[in-house]
Order: C-alpha cells, then structure tokens, then sequence
C-alpha cells in the first residue's frame, strides 16, 4: 500500500513535444506529491509538488495534474528541450512519513 | 528551495577503510534527515532516518553497524561506511526535512556522494 507505481521507465520525445509521465498510488493518507528531476551524478531536484486539495498546477513549463478519485497524478513537461533530458522521479508522502519514490523515468528530448 | 550540502562528492577508499559522508542543512533546521543509496538507473533505496538528539532508524536489510548514522545536530548528519568492501561502491544521497507543521513538508536533497571502493 505504500507503493508508488511509476510510468513509462523510459521516454523519447523531439524538442517541443510534451512527454507525459504517470503516477499511480493505493494510500489515501498520501497528501503530498513532489516531482523530482535528477541529473547523472548529482541529487534529485524538487520541480514541482502537489497537494490533493487542486487538480493542477503550473510552475513555468512543468505542470502537474492530479486526480484523487483515480489516485493518479502526472507531470507534463511543456515545449520540452534537450535540457530537459533527465530522470524523473515522482513520490508520495503523508505527515511524518518518509517519501515513498516511484521507480524513475528516463526522459530523453531530441533536438 | 532551501540548501542541503552533501561531501564529499566523489571518494575513493581502499577496502577496509571507513570513509564519512557528511550532510548538511544550510539554511534551515533538519529534526529529520535521510539516507538513501541508489543503484545506476534505479530509484532511491532508503538506508536509514536520522533524527536529531537520538538514534537513527535503519530500514530492513541495512547493517547499522557497517553504515553508521549520527545526527548531531539540527544542521548536520554524518553517513559512516565502515570496513567498506567493493560491494559497497554505490551513490550515496541525503535529504533533509524541516520539522512537520500539519501537511507534509518538502523534502530537499544534497547532491550525491559517489563512492567507490578499490
């Protein structure tokens, strides 16, 4: 129950595209959903987070869309770049727990 | 966001040694700090909480006494791998909290300590 099912494991998109990664968890006392980008070699980066009480939200090109009747919630990532080009993690978390991670997705963008 | 600083960020160790990662909250106070361990293209493994002022709590499976953890203070926690064997080589990753107010609070990472045992 304290899964975080993560998806797809792996994604390329071409500059411009808008890859979407998926998130998927079984524990209704979850109320905290962080995205984490992580480069090779360094620590996973806070991108953006959610709480169950809105359905979406919007930092810059990076949105998150959450629906708590389907407990899933996912990151699209608008006008991606090469930039972009990292692990993506999504995770889980209610007060006092540690976060629960879901198993990363490798985003490869194109030029 | 707020700063967490993890060193060193690359260590080589012959084995047998111990080597010390230290972590650090630069500009807020961490009741809580967490290890994790991660494989190449896997998730976060947590290793072990560590809470100020008392003992550190280690997941199934993880040897306390190899991997030994001491949170001395609300800004630092210290990562030990003792008698480090190649199996050991691994990115070591930690992550501060600031104390929990009501809902969940936003969990920050230091950048990763590539270890790798010779």
């Amino acid at each position: 129950q304290q899964q975080v099912k993560q998806s797809p494991q792996s994604l390329i998109v071409q500059k411009g595209g808008i890859p979407i990664i998926n998130c998927a968890y079984e524990n209704t006392a979850f109320d905290y959903f962080p995205w984490y980008q992580q480069f090779p070699g360094k620590g996973p980066a806070l991108l953006i987070a959610i709480r169950p009480d809105v359905s979406e939200k919007k930092e810059g090109r990076f949105t998150i869309s959450f629906n708590k009747s389907a407990k899933q919630f996912s990151l699209h990532i608008m006008d991606s770049q090469p930039g972009d080009s990292a692990t993506y993690f999504c995770a889980a978390s209610y007060p006092g727990s540690r976060l629960t991670f879901g198993e990363g997705t490798q985003l490869t963008v194109n030029p | 966001g707020a700063v967490v600083s993890q060193h060193p960020s690359r260590v080589i160790c012959k084995s047998g040694t111990s080597v010390k990662i230290e972590c650090r909250s630069l500009d807020f106070q961490a009741t809580t700090m967490f290890w994790y361990r991660q494989f190449p293209k896997k998730s976060l493994m947590l290793m072990a909480t560590s809470n100020e002022g008392s003992k550190a709590t280690y997941e199934q499976g993880v040897e306390k006494d190899k991997f030994l953890i001491n949170h001395a203070s609300l800004t630092l926690s210290t990562l030990t791998v003792t008698s480090a064997h190649p199996e050991d080589s691994s990115f070591y990753i930690c992550s501060a909290r600031s104390p929990t107010q009501g809902a969940a609070t936003e969990a920050f990472f230091g950048q990763g300590t590539r270890l790798t045992v010779v």
